[in-house]
């Protein structure tokens, strides 16, 4: 059964690092999304991307998020100056698109800023 | 905006017993979808059921059961018979067409964290 596949499963780094966390989404899906959770809170949306292009994101999502589809297989969620509160379990899910699909959902990212 | 709702933070039963979630949400949309994941300790999210805005059918799947009342704004999830693998964290989520119109978005509900005793 298709899945989507992201990594690192955990990634440890300092504050003020660079990280970029990787998705596979599944290879007919036409929409991406990266979505967060800070630990034991709820799921959050963080960004939307389909066509090469953002949809729609969220006001978490500043100016050092950014997202990318590198090669028509991955899409990337880049944090370009990590922050102690970006700890959080980071999810990449796709979907084929309208308004009948379901959103599958990545194992998640683990990310702990230091 | 959308928001939605799980009033309990954590639950706890005796294997065998029936529990119920409960789920409220608030939408402008007239076309939505409702959604329940459940995220085991391991950290991912599980997908369960999605129910669509004009279908308000109950569902049943195995000890799984849903009560959608567009009434009442709620999507309850009944657990039947309870095992302890059911213990995990339930989250509720809604689903509404994005401002451009080409994606949609969940919003989660809080969760509730479900734990069945032996």
């Amino acid at each position: 059964e298709p899945e989507v596949t992201q990594t690192p499963s955990h990634q440890v780094t300092q504050m003020g690092q660079e990280v970029i966390l990787r998705c596979v989404p599944i290879s007919n899906h036409l929409y991406f999304y990266w979505y967060r959770q800070i630990l034991g809170q709820k799921v959050e949306f963080l960004v939307s991307f389909y066509n090469n292009e953002i949809s729609e994101k969220s006001e978490i999502f500043d100016d050092q998020f950014s997202v990318e589809r590198p090669d028509g297989s991955n899409f990337t969620l880049k944090i370009r100056s990590t922050k102690l509160e970006d700890s959080a379990m980071y999810f990449c899910a796709s979907t084929r698109g309208g308004i009948t699909g379901e959103l599958f959902f990545g194992e998640g990212s683990r990310l702990t800023v230091l | 905006a959308q928001k939605v709702t799980q009033a309990q933070t954590e639950i706890s039963v005796v294997e065998k017993e029936d529990v119920t979630l409960d789920c409220v949400y608030e939408t402008r949309d007239t076309t939505y979808y409702l959604f329940w994941y459940k995220q085991p300790p391991s950290g991912e999210l599980v997908f369960l059921i999605r129910r669509n805005s004009f279908d308000e059918q109950n569902e049943i799947s195995g000890r799984y059961s849903w009560n959608f009342q567009k009434s009442t704004s709620s999507f309850n999830f009944t657990i039947t018979a309870s095992q302890v693998v059911d213990s995990a964290v339930y989250f509720c989520a809604l689903s509404e067409t994005l401002s451009s119109g080409s994606a949609r978005q969940l919003t989660f509900g809080s969760g509730t964290q479900l734990t069945v005793l032996p």
